[in-house]
């Protein structure tokens, strides 16, 4: 089956502590997206990425990373300048030709 | 300002009733994507239904519809024939500027709770 895959879907952060979000997708999209999602909120652009070791900055990008080594991967990384990391990440993904943003079931991330 | 606006917080409808969600909207482009989502309890998106700014008809997809009123920024989503699996989240989002075929960013509200009802 063709989808989007996350991966843990819930991550515990010590204080100081980097922690890797997994996005992986086999719908052979090119472009590939990461929200934030507070509680209460709509969803925040962190990065995104249109092709193949390319990524851009969100709206929120400060205290995160990512890499786009592979058209299917696209993980993100919470490092440890996101003071406010706790919150309900979710990964997308959209082809050239159809805009429409497919999502992945999300990583909720709490902090210990 | 801001760009997407969902005054209703939470929604009430009795099963096979229809409702209207609301969402305005605020861009000073021509050419812009409006989009609608839907998030049950999972927290997994669901796209419903896409309207483009120089699409002359609402868009349908079997029982959503988008009531577009350009003239008024308003993007309203109409749900017939509710069903108990319709309770959810309801997300509006817009894309500003014209889609160039590369990446699409989404700006959203900050949703909708509909619950339905027997």
């Amino acid at each position: 089956d063709g989808g989007i895959t996350q991966s843990p879907k819930y991550l515990f952060r010590k204080e100081g502590q980097n922690v890797t979000l997994s996005c992986e997708q086999n719908l052979n999209h090119d472009a590939m997206y990461w929200y934030r999602q507070d509680p209460g909120q709509g969803l925040r652009l962190i990065y995104y990425s249109q092709i193949v070791n390319d990524f851009q900055k969100g709206d929120i990008a400060e205290g995160y990373s990512v890499s786009r080594e592979k058209k299917e991967s696209f993980p993100l990384t919470v490092t440890s300048a996101q003071k406010n990391p706790t919150a309900f990440y979710l990964c997308a993904s959209s082809t050239r030709l159809v805009e429409t943003q497919y999502f992945g079931p999300g990583t909720r991330l709490l902090v210990l | 300002a801001q760009k997407i606006t969902q005054t209703q917080p939470g929604m009430f409808v009795q099963e096979k009733e229809a409702v209207t969600l609301d969402c305005t909207y605020d861009t000073s482009d021509q050419s812009y994507g409006l989009f609608w989502y839907k998030q049950p309890s999972s927290g997994e998106m669901i796209f419903l239904i896409y309207q483009g700014s120089y699409d002359e008809q609402n868009a349908t997809e079997g029982r959503y519809s988008l009531n577009f009123q350009k003239a008024r920024k308003s993007a309203n989503l109409v749900i017939s024939a509710s069903q108990l699996g319709d309770s959810a989240m309801y997300f509006c989002a817009m894309r500003e500027g014209l889609y160039t075929g590369t990446a699409s960013k989404l700006t959203f509200g900050t949703g909708t709770r509909l619950q339905v009802t027997l």
